[in-house]
């Protein structure tokens, strides 16, 4: 069964303090591997998509990055306005095309 | 156009009541997705259309659910009977197609069934 899991459920940094999130996934053909984050009470909103092992994405203090089996965030110097929960999701070739498989997300707080 | 829209964002109803949410998405986008996401959780899939046709329906999606895109355009999603387990928050995204792209999402319905 395709599976998402993230880790840690919380982080808690101190601005500046860079550090990295994890998603682990098994799914039966990777399809794209997406990053987003979801701010209380709103939407996810999407920051990346990443499709084969070794590729790479960057956007502000975030990176992203993917292996055959985890993909990491790698958050540096993290800002207050960076806290907001992170999700990762996965989309496979076997399943539905609309189907995004979630993990439960890492609730990431910066403090100044 | 400024993403996709939700309306309401938060509904609260008895147990037993019919409530309907409306998702209105990019408008160049021709497919449209219902998540449904509780507290701690990722959003899960629930349906979801390519123009006016609905292409697939998760096995989340009971017999008292139900959801429409007339014309392809906005989204209708439909909660018969409402239980207490339905309160969540009802996220609709869009689409540019196929592919691997980034869906959108809307800010989301909150459900709470009392």
């Amino acid at each position: 069964e395709d599976q998402v899991t993230q880790s840690p459920e919380a982080l808690r940094l101190q601005e500046g303090e860079s550090s990295s999130l994890n998603c682990s996934y098994t799914v039966s053909g990777l399809r794209g591997l997406f990053w987003y984050r979801q701010d209380p009470g709103k939407g996810p909103e999407f920051l990346f998509t990443l499709y084969s092992a070794g590729e790479e994405k960057e956007k502000e203090r975030l990176k992203a990055t993917l292996t055959k089996k985890e993909s990491f965030l790698h958050i540096t110097a993290p800002k207050p306005e960076d806290s907001a929960t992170y999700l990762c999701a996965v989309l496979n070739y076997g399943g539905s095309q609309g189907n995004l498989i979630f993990g439960k997300g890492t609730k990431l707080s910066v403090k100044p | 156009d400024t993403g996709v829209s939700q309306d309401p964002r938060h509904k609260i109803t008895k147990r037993g009541q019919n409530v309907t949410f409306r998702c209105d998405p990019i408008s160049e986008h021709n497919r449209l997705y219902w998540y449904r996401q509780t507290l701690g959780q990722g959003p899960e899939f629930l349906t979801y259309f390519q123009n006016e046709a609905q292409l697939e329906k998760s096995r989340l999606l009971s017999d008292r659910f139900s959801a429409e895109r007339p014309k392809g355009s906005f989204s209708t999603l439909e909660i018969q009977r409402t239980e207490q387990g339905d309160s969540a928050m009802y996220l609709c995204a869009s689409s540019p197609g196929q592919g691997t792209y980034g869906y959108t999402f809307g800010s989301g319905t909150r459900l709470t069934v009392v």
